[in-house]
């Protein structure tokens, strides 16, 4: 059972467009939400990350919309650079402690290519 | 601060041969992952350690066993390789809830081959 669906599978945008890659989740107990960027041959890194009390976060060209009630979010990458290829995971978990709390449960990933 | 480190980097194994992975962390860290990473798949949790001496099994445990003997450091094990097996590991750390970043750490990766 996936309870992180992220699409699209791969995308592809022109230098100075928006990137949207969106993920939505089953549990409702989840209430932190992180994208991570990979670049080839690298580990994962945390670009940004959002609790569900905001409904967006920006940091730079990054945005994350967060919908509670339709439990979906999304990363909007604006003025996209052809630095920004990489691929994207979404994931969720819980955030304080107990059960549930100490792993993340990612999405299958997107892969992003910024073309000149 | 190296952050998260792993070796080897790459290998390649035989079908029925065994190896260990490490992973050190000196941030301190309580939580320790591995994952692995295959094409489509995202990245799928094998076991966690939530402190020195503990262990418990991820989403896809089965063929790998994992050891925690020190604080900084996180084995994972493979005892009759597979070519299942075949993928890319990564190990990750974090600090214990309560604190304000819930950021997992990763290292750069062991991509295994198993022939």
């Amino acid at each position: 059972q996936q309870q992180v669906k992220q699409s699209p599978q791969s995308l592809i945008v022109q230098k100075g467009g928006i990137s949207i890659i969106n993920c939505a989740y089953e549990n409702t107990a989840f209430d932190y939400f992180p994208w991570y960027q990979q670049f080839p041959g690298k580990g994962p890194a945390l670009l940004i990350a959002i609790r569900p009390d905001v409904s967006e976060k920006k940091e730079g060209r990054f945005t994350i919309s967060f919908n509670k009630s339709a439990k979906q979010f999304s990363l909007h990458i604006m003025d996209s650079q052809p630095g920004d290829s990489a691929t994207y995971f979404c994931a969720a978990s819980i955030y304080g402690s107990g059960a549930g709390s100490y792993q993340l449960t990612f999405g299958k990933g997107t892969k992003l290519s910024v073309i000149p | 601060n190296a952050g998260v480190t792993q070796t080897p980097k790459f290998r390649v194994l035989k079908t029925g041969q065994s190896m260990t992975l490490l992973c050190a962390q000196d941030m301190n860290h309580e939580y320790m992952y591995w994952y692995r990473q295959d094409p489509g798949m995202g990245l799928r949790l094998i076991h966690y350690s939530v402190g020195e001496g503990t262990t418990a099994k991820g989403e896809v445990p089965d063929g790998y066993n994992v050891s925690r003997l020190k604080k900084q450091n996180f084995l994972l094990g493979l005892e009759s390789a597979a070519p299942s097996q075949t993928s890319v590991y990564f190990c990750a750390s974090k600090a214990p809830p309560g604190l304000a970043y819930n950021e997992q750490f990763f290292g750069p990766g062991t991509r295994l081959t198993v022939l």
